[in-house]
């Protein structure tokens, strides 16, 4: 199993741009995350699903659009990219098991820049 | 969900326990706590997760207060792989989905 996948790396935008990006998971989970890390600072909460076909807002959701229309995809989009949005993006997956289990899967990143 | 607080650096010698505090005051009695850790700038790997009991598996031991108010992560034997920055976060599992944020968490450095 791939695990969770992000789509690009890496990726340089300028003022203005609109872009998306694309987490895949193979684990067949429920919910699916997008946080952001700012330089030397934890992670914060853009939007999450849990389920295909929902989304939800998360601590940080101005300038973020998602969609989640099938299962395994978890797509982040940037209307108008602003410098501030200049960040680390993390995707993440989690099983719905029960009992407090809630053990995240993380993506590699994406590391955004806008100029 | 119960905010946490953590120092923001520790030290440990190579071989030595690690142990990692984290504060959690407000918990209410449906909050779990859990632990993550971030190497370098990958993603974060979950660690373990606990309500009320001590907790133990292959990678660490969580040790919860009685009144639940504080926790403390526990790496028995640190490496040099170990340095990360650890994260405590609580909330009602994922029923709670909404309120999955990590804080600034403690950057633990491991030294020969």
């Amino acid at each position: 199993n791939a695990g969770v996948t992000q789509t690009p790396k890496f990726r340089v935008l300028k003022t203005g741009q609109s872009m998306t990006l694309l987490c895949a998971q193979d684990m067949n989970h429920e919910y699916m995350y997008w946080y952001r890390q700012d330089p030397g600072m934890g992670l914060r909460l853009i939007h999450y699903s849990v389920g295909e076909g929902t989304t939800a807002k998360g601590e940080v959701p101005d300038g973020y659009n998602v969609s989640r229309l099938k299962k395994q995809n978890f797509l982040l989009g940037l209307e108008s990219a602003a410098p501030s949005q200049t960040s680390v993006y993390f995707c993440a997956s989690s099983p719905r098991l029960g009992r407090g289990v809630d053990e995240q899967f993380f993506g590699p990143g994406t590391r955004l820049t806008v100029l | 969900d119960a905010k946490t607080t953590q120092p923001p650096s520790m030290d440990c010698a190579e071989g030595r326990a690690a142990n990692l505090p984290c504060n959690h005051s407000t918990i209410s009695g449906n909050e779990y706590v859990y632990w993550y850790r971030q190497i370098h700038s990958q993603g974060p790997q979950y660690i373990i997760h606990g309500l009320k009991n001590n907790e133990t598996n292959e990678m660490a031991s969580l040790i919860i207060t009685e009144d639940r108010k504080s926790s403390t992560l526990i790496l028995p034997h640190a490496t040099l792989r170990d340095t990360a920055v650890y994260y405590c976060i609580v909330r009602e599992s994922y029923t709670n989905a909404g309120k999955s944020t990590f804080g600034d968490g403690t950057t633990l450095t491991v030294k020969p």
